[in-house]
Parts: C-alpha cells; structure tokens; sequence
C-alpha cells in the first residue's frame, strides 16, 4: 500500500536554530497537508499544498511541495520554544478518502 | 462552537469486551474520520465516511465496525477488544472527502488488559 516516510523522527534544537521535516511518498500524491501536534494535545491543521513546486510560507514557516509531488518538506527558521511538538505530513493519492500520515517528526527546542 | 467532540476521553477495557467510541461534529461536515495513534506510529486510518450514508474501509479496519448514523455523528465499536486494540483514538471531519483541513476531536485514550 501507499506509504508516506517522515524523516528524522526526532529533532532536538536550540532555541534560533532552523528546523526541518522531510516527506517522501512511493507514488505522486494528489496534495500533502501538514499537521502540528502539542504534546497531549490533537493535530491541527497549518497548510495544504496542491501544485508541482509549490511554496507556501507562514511567518518562520516554509513549507514545499516537490515537482514531482512525491516529497515536502517544512522548514522552520529561527526556532522558538512554543514550536515545540510532533510535526506530521498527510498525504492523498487516488484515493479520495485516504489520508496517509507520516509518522512525524518531534521537535524539542532548547531555550 | 464545539467543533469535533468524542467521548469518552478515557476508557480501560478487559480483552473480549465491547464498546463504542462516540464522534460528533456541529460544523456541518460531510466527511468524517476514525484514526489510531500509536508512538513512533503516526495516525494510521481506521475507517471514514465520505458522506451521509456511505463508509469505507482505511489502513487498519480489522477488529472495528462503524456507523454514520447521520451527518453529525460517526461511532466507531470495537466488538471483542484485544490489548492490540490499545491506543489513542481520534475522530475528525472535513467539509469535502478529496482536499481540505481536517478538524479533529481531543481523542479518546483505550487501554485494554
């Protein structure tokens, strides 16, 4: 089946330093969406990509969605401590409904 | 506004019991969602509903059943719980079943001895 790999799983920072998550698909994806989860807390939605090449941004946030649409990845700049969490990409194939998950990158920040 | 609520927050099944997760959205979502997550494992699906009426098979559908019993509401039941089964479960919803944010409930932690 479809997967979708997040790499590194863990990511420890000091406070200003850059981050980034990287997503892999085996097969062209339709969209990618990216998700921030606090600890114990649920996945929020930050951003959806949809065109080849795409580039979004979010203040410190960067997110890109490869031309071929098989990776993305985020990059924070300049890290703070309230960006602590699990970071995850999600990405659809053909079929409509399935929503593949990475399975995240947790950051720690340092202060 | 509510958004995506489940209950119960917190259950503690013995093996072989039964029980059902209840999933509710107010935001008039046509799309709804059973996921599990496991550490190190990501959210893997369990089931969605495209729209009112209709249900689908995910990554993992083996030991659940589910019921959109209407727009709002989505159940997921477990009919013989197994210590497999133990894990933190999340409902979300979205307005289209291709593309769009998913909103998702606080979860609701199972454990099963």
């Amino acid at each position: 089946g479809q997967q979708v790999m997040q790499i590194p799983q863990y990511q420890h920072v000091q406070e200003g330093e850059d981050f980034t998550t990287y997503c892999n698909s085996s097969t062209t994806l339709s969209n990618i969406q990216w998700y921030k989860q606090r600890p114990g807390g649920h996945p929020v939605f930050l951003i959806q990509l949809v065109k080849s090449g795409e580039v979004k941004k979010q203040k410190r946030l960067t997110f890109q969605f490869g031309e071929a649409k098989k990776n993305s990845s985020l990059h924070i700049t300049a890290t703070q401590t309230t960006d602590v969490g699990t970071y995850f990409c999600a990405g659809r194939g053909s079929t409509l409904g399935r929503l593949y998950f990475g399975r995240g990158t947790q950051l720690t920040v340092w202060p | 506004n509510a958004g995506v609520t489940q209950t119960p927050k917190f259950q503690v099944l013995k093996t072989g019991q039964s029980m059902t997760l209840q999933c509710a959205q107010d935001m008039n979502h046509n799309s709804m969602y059973w996921y599990r997550q496991d550490p190190g494992m990501g959210l893997r699906l369990i089931y969605y509903s495209a729209s009112e009426g209709t249900t689908d098979k995910g990554e993992v559908p083996n030991g659940y059943n589910v019921s959109r019993l209407n727009k709002r509401e989505f159940s997921l039941r477990l009919e013989s719980a197994a210590p497999s089964q133990t894990s933190v479960y999340f409902c979300a919803s979205r307005d289209r079943v291709d593309t769009g944010e998913l909103f998702f409930g606080e979860g609701s932690r199972l454990t099963v001895l």
